[in-house]
This record gives structure tokens, sequence and C-alpha cells, in this order.
């Protein structure tokens, strides 16, 4: 089962915050976030394990509420450089060697 | 350390074709997974390889393979291809023990157009 990110598409001035959730119907295992400018490679953030960990790396932060099954990104201060297409991951556990990828949240920053 | 490299990067087809996608992963990486890329959709999971044996499989028609060589290295085909099999094909790779705690490293892609 795809998780579910939202929002779908987000717009920022320089400088503001976002919030970008992800959802999934499942036991979360880990969760995986990774951002994609357009005609690249998704390049990867962070990884988030089961125990309600919270993580951050710069500006951006994420945590992960095992319980809820949800995990959210963090974008503070936003900058130029964060505008493209943020993806989170699911690992159910169990062995299962796969990541199911929701359908991406477009993050756009202006100046 | 070089990244995740894959061959073609772009590859125009016509139905009813075959095509095969290379993918060399990251030396000592194990681990290699593929994704379907279509707008709107995400990244649909194809499989994942590690020591030559496939690990696990998505939701893909049979007309969707791949393999792994020694080297790690994998390959995916697409035999009979159909205008929606147009995306961008993505692989990834990673160390292999534990794919669902570790960060997977993603290639540049392989958009591939059927007409």
């Amino acid at each position: 089962q795809q998780p579910v990110q939202s929002p779908q598409a987000v717009i920022l001035r320089e400088g503001e915050d976002a919030v970008i959730n992800c959802s999934s119907s499942k036991a979360l295992y880990s969760v995986h976030w990774y951002r994609q400018k357009h005609g690249e490679a998704p390049i990867f953030l962070m990884i988030l394990l089961k125990g309600g960990e919270q993580k951050g790396h710069d500006k951006i932060s994420a945590s992960f509420n095992e319980k809820k099954q949800q995990s959210s990104l963090y974008l503070t201060a936003s900058q130029l450089s964060y505008s493209g297409t943020y993806f989170c991951g699911t690992a159910s556990g169990g062995s299962n060697y796969k990541l199911t990828f929701g359908k991406g949240t477009l993050l756009t920053v202006n100046p | 350390k070089a990244g995740v490299t894959q061959t073609p990067r772009y590859l125009i087809k016509t139905r009813g074709q075959q095509v095969t996608l290379s993918c060399s992963p990251i030396s000592g990486h194990r681990s290699v997974s593929w994704y379907q890329q279509t707008p709107g959709q995400g990244l649909q999971f194809l499989f994942e390889y590690f020591s030559e044996t496939q690990r696990n499989k998505g939701n893909f028609p049979g007309r969707f393979s791949g393999r792994q060589f020694s080297n790690s290295r994998s390959e995916m085909n697409v035999s009979t291809l159909e205008l929606g099999d147009s995306a961008l094909y993505l692989c990834a790779s990673s160390w292999g023990r534990d794919t669902e705690q570790e960060t997977q490293y993603f290639g540049p892609g392989t958009r591939l157009l059927v007409l």
C-alpha cells in the first residue's frame, strides 16, 4: 500500500517553514525521505527507524510516530535550493527488502 | 567513489519491441533495486536483487524482468513494449544486508519513450 503524502504541493517564500506529512495504513519499520529536482536522481535526506526518533540535518528535520504510522518532514527557514519534489519511502520490515514510495510533494521556494 | 550509473540515459522504442536497461551500483554495494517513475505516480517498485537473487518483486506484469550478475551489475528487461511503459526507470544501490534501514543511492535513470 502506497503511503499518502500531504500536501501534494506547496509554495513558499524564502525563509518560510513547511511541513510535509507521510501516512501509512501499515505498520512501519522505517521511513526514508528523498528530494528530487527536475531531471535529476532522488537524493537521500534521512532515514528514521521505528522507535519514534527525530532526526535533524541542517534546517531539515523529521519525526517518526510509529504508533500513528506517520512521519513528518520539517523544513525551516527555507532556501531556494530546497525546491524540488519530496518523497517518503516506507518499509514494513520482515525482510521484504522493499521501499514503497508516496506520490511526492512538490515544494517551490520563491525569492 | 563513483556513483550509480545507468545506461543508456535515453531510449526511444516502438510498441512491441523489447528493451534492456543496465545499472552499475556503487562499488561494494550488493543490492540493486529498480523503480518505475511516471508523472504523478511517484516511484513504483519493480524488483530488488542481492547476490544474483531476486528477493522481492513489485506488482508489474511478467513482461518486466531483471537479473543481477556476480559483479552486482543489474539489468532489467521489458518485452513487448506498450505505450504505458514510457517512464523514467531508476535503479538504486545499497549495501544489501538490510535494505529497509540502509540508504539507497539512486542513479540518474533511463528515460524510455515508447511510440
